[in-house]
């Protein structure tokens, strides 16, 4: 069975940078997985970040961005914000099944 | 603009079955797939599968494939998934949410609480 790894938690400090990562247990992530990241705040659906690694929906603040780092899908947050404070999700594609990483929740303090 | 609304609160017997709702406006139904995803109290989301709005075909994740339906109806641009034979382990925010084709998820749906008890 596939496992999605993200760190459990992390904490930044308002204005600083945070990097929120997403592994495989079959390997390297690549732009085959179409690494898609998304906000979860307590109490609501989920809301769409990133797609295909590094694109953002119109709605993205641009303090977001999706890349590869390494072996690893990543979701760098610049000058974050009180807002910013929620659980971010992963998610990858391993044709024809989708997988979601753990989720990592984001503390801003 | 693009909504998804899913149906009502449910709570159901174990064993039961439940068939939630997900209604689609705002953008043709027919050229994104429905996944649907649940997500348990205080736990990660999990993809159950998804289907082709277009075509009907649906793909289910291993784990559920053996008591969860999808369909759709294009007329009414709604997508439905029934889930059989449930137990408590069934209880569950469930959630739809469309999938332009080549892996840009978007929009979601305000998700339906599924209680088993």
């Amino acid at each position: 069975q596939t496992v999605v790894t993200q760190e459990p938690s992390l904490t930044v400090s308002p204005g600083g940078t945070v990097t929120l990562t997403c592994a495989s247990s079959t390997g390297a992530v690549t732009s085959g997985h179409s690494p898609n990241w998304f906000q979860q705040k307590p109490g609501q659906a989920p809301r769409a970040l990133i797609y295909n690694t590094g694109n953002k929906h119109s709605w993205t603040p641009a303090r977001f961005s999706g890349s590869l780092l390494g072996d690893k899908a990543a979701l760098t947050l610049s000058d974050v914000q009180p807002e910013d404070e929620a659980e971010y999700y992963c998610l990858l594609y391993y044709g024809p099944v989708w997988v979601f990483g753990g989720g990592t929740k984001l503390t801003v303090l | 603009q693009v909504q998804l609304v899913q149906s009502g609160a449910e709570v159901k017997r174990p064993g039961a079955s439940v068939k939630v709702s997900c209604k689609a406006s705002g953008y043709d139904f027919t050229n994104y797939a429905m996944h649907w995803v649940r997500q348990a109290p205080g736990q990660r989301l999990e993809w159950l599968g998804w289907i082709n709005a277009a075509s009907g075909d649906p793909n289910y994740s291993q784990e559920f494939r053996d008591r969860i339906t999808f369909t759709r109806e294009t007329s009414a641009t709604t997508a439905y998934m029934e889930v059989r034979g449930l137990t408590s382990g069934d209880t569950a925010m469930y959630y739809c949410t469309r999938e332009r084709w080549g892996g840009r998820w978007e929009s979601w749906g305000q998700g339906t609480p599924v209680i088993v008890s």
